[in-house]
């Protein structure tokens, strides 16, 4: 699976909209890029995910770039609930294969 | 409640103890994974379950690390003479069989174990 880059951190103000960045470089054409974010104490949870038209669901939207090469996630009216670290993740659709977090961004979502 | 159950929640136990973890799987989900965290890291990957056979092992998973899925159900995690670079949170995880659609994993609460 592609290798991914993400800020350590980043602060939101509460109701502004949270942009989160990642680059991944080097994904291949059919790799899909997953969106996870771990609340304190409690197991990760799925977001989104997008191979290369923007997507967008409930709890938030992926904005995929042309060349793939990085997306945002958008988190579109932050509240303090969605203070968490925030994983970027790379793989391959249907794989069975294991998740390779990196270390991902702390959003703090401030009042 | 229909998600991945882990039990227990937290364990303390001295150095040299043995400890087994279970984790409950989301019902009609064939793929289990476990997962280790340590503190300000991201999960990292110790074993893949698919029904009752193990497919992947990762390096992490020591001699001391056993893990087993004997029906295809449930799954249980041991560690045996714990250490206390044991210390950490062990993530259980799940995903639906492929065909479905459905590729993401569901992450259980986590069991976090405290080797004294």
């Amino acid at each position: 699976d592609a290798k991914t880059t993400q800020p350590t951190s980043m602060d939101c103000a509460e109701g502004r909209a949270a942009n989160l960045p990642c680059n991944h470089s080097t994904i291949s054409g059919n790799e899909y890029v997953y969106w996870y974010r771990q609340i304190h104490s409690q197991g990760p949870q799925y977001i989104i995910h997008g191979l290369k038209n923007n997507e967008t669901n409930e709890m938030a939207s992926l904005i995929i770039t042309e060349d793939r090469k990085s997306s945002t996630l958008i988190l579109p009216h932050a509240t303090l609930r969605d203070t968490a670290v925030y994983y970027c993740i790379v793989r391959v659709a249907g794989s069975a294969r294991q998740l390779t977090f990196g270390s991902g961004t702390q959003l703090t979502v401030l009042p | 409640d229909t998600g991945v159950s882990q039990d227990p929640r937290h364990k303390i136990t001295k150095r040299g103890q043995n400890v087994t973890f279970r984790c409950d799987p989301i019902s009609e989900h064939n793929r289990l994974y476990w997962y280790r965290q340590t503190l300000g890291q991201g999960p990292e990957f110790l074993t893949y379950f698919q029904n009752e056979a193990q497919l992947e092992k990762s390096r992490l998973l020591s001699d001391r690390f056993s893990a087993e899925r004997p029906k295809g159900s449930f799954s249980t995690l041991e560690i045996q003479r714990t250490e206390q670079g044991d210390s950490a949170m062990y993530l259980c995880a799940s995903s639906p069989p492929s065909g479905t659609g459905v590729n993401e994993q569901f992450f259980g609460p986590g069991t976090r174990l405290t080797v004294l």
